[in-house]
Parts: structure tokens; sequence; C-alpha cells
């Protein structure tokens, strides 16, 4: 499979510990996005890269959350000192340069339950 | 503000029939419309997309038509199956590269 791959697809956590995520995307694709969807509800955006910059990100993401894509590649997406309210399915997507660099392509995602 | 309604929440047919679900959105900034589709359990997945320079779109069988003046969006499935039973989330953006607000999705239920 040579799309969007992302890592654990299921994590299981106590509240106040720290949970690191990794996402792979398609390797031609220099943009990456964070999203986060709950059940019942579409993706929300939380952050997003060209290459190795964070050129935005939400007002969701607080404080205790932190993303990275140190070689412009792969990226991970931390949350330190997890709360129940945390719990959801992360969504990792990349887009492609140039026309058409809005059409996202999803991972699996990784489903976050903090206990 | 960049909020999309959706409906409806969910939509019940029989396989054959059509189905259509409609979006509204708020920001004039919006220019690029997608449809995702999300099987249980599964990714999205894009299933067609719209320009804001374009009222209509289709493929196969789903089309989508775009009334800008009015702002809202819909897609439409004609002689649904079983297999397209899912979650359909509509999307904006145009704002942002990549940066897409969603709405709150349509469970499709198709009955065989």
């Amino acid at each position: 499979d040579t799309g969007v791959s992302q890592d654990p697809r299921h994590k299981i956590t106590k509240r106040g510990q720290n949970v690191t995520f990794r996402c792979d995307p398609i390797s031609e694709h220099n943009r990456l996005y964070w999203y986060r969807q709950t059940l019942g509800q579409g993706p929300e955006f939380l952050t997003y890269f060209q290459n190795e910059a964070q050129l935005e990100k939400s007002r969701l993401l607080s404080d205790r959350f932190s993303a990275e894509r140190p070689k412009g590649s792969f990226s991970t997406l931390e949350i330190q000192r997890t709360e129940q309210g945390d719990s959801a399915m992360y969504l990792c997507a990349s887009s492609p340069r140039g026309s058409g660099d809005e059409k996202l392509f999803f991972g699996s995602g990784t489903q976050l339950s903090v206990l | 503000g960049e909020n999309v309604e959706q409906h409806p929440s969910t939509l019940s047919v029989q396989e054959g029939d059509s189905a259509v679900i409609k979006c509204t959105y708020s920001d004039s900034a919006s220019n690029y419309f997608p449809w995702y589709k999300q099987e249980l359990g599964k990714r999205p997945q894009l299933i067609i997309d719209i320009r804001s320079n374009v009222g209509e779109k289709k493929d196969q069988r789903i089309a989508v038509t775009l009334n800008k003046t009015a702002k809202h969006f819909s897609l439409h499935i004609t002689e649904t199956q079983p297999e397209d039973s899912a979650v359909y989330f509509c999307a904006r953006g145009g704002t942002s590269y990549g940066k897409l607000t969603f709405g709150q999705g349509t469970i499709l239920t198709v009955h065989p």
C-alpha cells in the first residue's frame, strides 16, 4: 500500500500520560496535515506542514499538542498529559504539490482512548 | 465563519433510487468543495470535488452541483447500490491549502 500510513492504529493510555503518533505521507507529497475526528463528526483541522515548516495551527491545538516534521518526510504528533477529552481518531493526510493540492489523501488514523 | 452545514444527517433509500445530500457554507472566499466517503472503521476517501468556477461535475453515478450565489452545493448519487452505504462528508476549502472545513456527515443506507 503506497498510501498514507499511520502508526499505531490504536492507542489506549491512562490520563496524564504522553503519547506520540507517527504519519508517513505519500512520498511525492510535500504537504502534510493532521486532523482529529470524534464519533459522529467530520474531521477537524489541527495543523499543516509544507515540507518541514509548520505553517498553520488550529486554535483547537492546545499547548499540550506538538507536531513535527523534521526532514519534510514523516511527521509525529505528541500529546502531553493526556485528558479524556483527547480521545478521538487522529487522522493524517497529505496532498501533492501544485494544482489540486487541496486534494487530501487520508491515512487510516490512530484511534486514541484515554482512560 | 467557516462552518459548513450538512443535511440530512441520515438518509435511507432503496437500491436503485437516487440520493441527494446538501451542504451550505457562509465564507465567500471558499472556492473548493470536495466530498468524502467514509466506510465504517476506514479512512475518508475523496469521491468527487468541484471548484467555484464550474457549476456541475459528474463522474459516472455521482455528481456535484454548486450554487455559489446561494452558497450551497449538493452531492447526487443515482442508481444507488448497497455498497454506497457509508458516511458522506462535504467540505469547503480555499482560504488555506488543504485546510478543509467538514460538514457533520450524512449516514447513507441503501437497502437491497
